[in-house]
């Protein structure tokens, strides 16, 4: 099956620096990418929804100022995380799917970031 | 809101058949969906059923929808010490929507015993 690729696995920060988080889809083009975020014993959530070229759309209540997401090519989406807070210590994943996959979706292998 | 629920843990011996279940709220879904997370890995997409099915099967697994009571079950025959992992239930809104608006439950820890 296709291959999406995220990195890091996991990182800490400080309170107050940026984190970026990759996803990048390995053997297919990616037109969109999808970004989650799962806190402990939660569902994952649907942060928002980048088509390559354009801009992401946000789900309501998830600010855009503070998670910034490029998808600039076909294979590849960042997710930074501004100026983060421990609020913010989440576990990240993304997912990618195009006609290539049949629009069926495959997930990278998540982020999990800790904000001291 | 839409909501997806399902049961945290289960634990069955090797060999035994392991059913888990799945609730969701909203009739119009599209697609129902199953997925295995693995320590360390993705998901991975197990299987999925279209909401005007009833039943699917693929090899060990069996996927049952009663869309009337809104309950999804998985049924894995044989289990295995290698089917140990998170088990999410997701459902898709609407037609045409972004396929990745899944609502996802909390996961299911299957713990299979030798």
């Amino acid at each position: 099956g296709a291959v999406v690729s995220q990195h890091p696995s996991w990182v800490i920060c400080k309170s107050g620096t940026s984190v970026k988080i990759e996803c990048r889809s390995l053997d297919f083009q990616a037109t969109t990418m999808f970004w989650y975020r799962q806190f402990p014993k939660q569902s994952l959530m649907l942060m928002a929804t980048s088509n390559e070229g354009s801009k992401a759309t946000y789900e309501q209540g998830v600010e855009k100022d503070k998670f910034l997401i490029n998808h600039a090519s076909l294979t590849l989406s960042t997710l930074t995380v501004t100026s983060a807070h421990p609020e913010d210590s989440s576990f990240y994943i993304c997912s990618a799917s195009s006609a290539e996959t049949n629009e069926k979706l495959f997930f990278g292998s998540g982020t999990q970031l800790s904000v001291l | 809101g839409e909501d997806v629920e399902q049961s945290l843990f289960l634990s069955v011996r090797e060999g035994d058949s392991s059913v888990i279940n799945c609730t969701y709220t909203d009739s119009s879904s599209t697609y129902l969906y199953w997925y295995k997370q693995e320590p360390g890995a993705g998901l991975q997409l197990l299987t999925y059923i279209f909401s005007n099915m009833d039943m699917k099967q693929d090899q060990r697994l069996t996927v049952l929808l009663n869309k009337k009571d809104k309950h999804l079950s998985l049924r894995i025959a044989d289990t295995q010490t290698g089917d140990s992992a998170i088990y999410f239930c997701a459902e898709s809104i609407g037609y045409g929507g972004s396929q990745g608006n899944l609502i996802f439950g909390k996961g299911t820890k299957l713990s299979v015993k030798p």
